[in-house]
Order: structure tokens, then sequence, then C-alpha cells
């Protein structure tokens, strides 16, 4: 049982567009809200994350929306870039730690 | 930022034998380790929780007698699969968090795991 929904399942856009990605959880002891950055054959990275105390973060042309009522946080790339081209993963966890993992987007940026 | 070393990147074995995977995180000290296994195309599914000094939690469905993991010190932690078989073939990936910053968690590199 996925505790935290994401879609789309994958994504193409052309280099320079907006990538938007979307997450939805029910667990509302989740207190951490990260994205993760993935290649293949390589463990996930860190990109950005959140907390629910605060509705939007932005850090270079990566952006996160969260809207704690409705229990959902989206990951915004702005001007997307071929070197863009990865899995993402959103992600909770509570105060132990414990990150429940989306299911993943496939990003193609094309050129 | 902090550093997670995982050893090996790659392991081909046999059916039945067993294989070791290492999990140090090299500049912090790590309070929680997690093991993740993630198929083609798949999420990380979490395996287990390690704490130093204690015994790992499993999570459900995970044979805790298959996948041994031992947490010996705050910077490593071990995940051991024994009589692996073909269906234990995966990227299997470890994560750390700091003693001070109980959430953030810092992901090793994986290793792929082959089971022939």
């Amino acid at each position: 049982q996925q505790q935290v929904k994401q879609s789309p399942q994958s994504l193409i856009v052309q280099k320079g567009g907006i990538s938007i990605i979307n997450c939805a959880y029910e667990n509302t002891a989740f207190d951490y809200f990260p994205w993760y950055q993935q290649f293949p054959g390589k463990g996930p990275a860190l990109l950005i994350a959140i907390r629910p105390d605060v509705s939007e973060k932005k850090e270079g042309r990566f952006t996160i929306s969260f809207n704690k009522s409705a229990k959902q946080f989206s990951l915004h790339i702005m001007d997307s870039q071929p070197g863009d081209s990865a899995t993402y993963f959103c992600a909770a966890s509570d105060s132990w730690g414990k990150l429940q993992f989306g299911a993943g987007t496939q990003v193609v940026v094309t050129p | 930022g902090a550093v997670v070393s995982q050893h090996p990147s790659r392991v081909i074995c046999k059916s039945g034998t067993s294989v070791k995977i290492e999990c140090r995180s090299l500049d912090f000290q790590a309070t929680t380790m997690f093991w993740y296994r993630q198929f083609p195309k798949q999420s990380l599914m979490l395996m287990a929780t390690s704490n130093e000094g204690s015994k790992a939690t499993y999570e459900q469905g995970v044979e805790k007698d298959k996948f041994l993991i031992n947490h010996a010190s705050l910077t490593l932690s071990t995940l051991t699969v024994t009589s692996a078989h073909p269906e234990d073939s995966s990227f299997y990936i470890c994560s750390a968090t700091q003693r001070t910053v109980n959430t953030e968690a810092f992901f090793g590199q994986g290793t792929r795991l082959t089971v022939v």
C-alpha cells in the first residue's frame, strides 16, 4: 500500500519548459517532504525538501509547493535541461526518519 | 553534504551463497541506517531500519533470517543476503541519518546484486 501517491508516471518536456510532478499523502504524522533525483544505476540524491510550516521553497530552478490542507505537494523544474532527464521520487517521513517513497516519475527533456 | 559510501557497487554470486554489502557514513555519525531494495523501473521499498547497537526492525514481508542486518558502530551497517536466489537479484541501497538532524537522509550509491 503506497502511502505517497505520485503522478505522472512519465513526462516528456522540451528544453526550456517546465516539468511538474505531483504527490499526495494521507498520513498527517509526516513532517518532512523531500524530493530525490535518481540516474540509472545510482542511488537517489536529495534535490530539495520542505517541512509543513512552509508553503513554498525555491532552490535555483527547483521549487516545491506544499498544500497542507490538501495533503499535496509538487515539484516544479523550471527551464528544464537535457541533464535533468532522470527519475524523480517524492517522499515523506515522520520524525523517526523512515521515508516512504512515491512510485517515481521518469522525466525526459528533449533538446 | 554528508557522504554515505556503499560497497561493493556491483556483485555477482552463485545461487545458494551469501553476500555482504557494507554501508558507511564517512563524515558523520549515523544514528539510524535504512536498507532499501529497488527493482528495475520501480520505487525504493524499505526493507529494514537499523539503529546502532540494537536489532534491526524489518518491514512486513521481509525475511529477517534471509536479510541479516548488523549496525555495529555509528558509521557502519552491513546487509548480508543469505542463501541468495535469482529472485534476490536487485539494486540494494542504504541511507543514513545524522545524529543531530534526524530526518534528512543521505543515500549510498547502491549495490547491484545479480544471483546466477
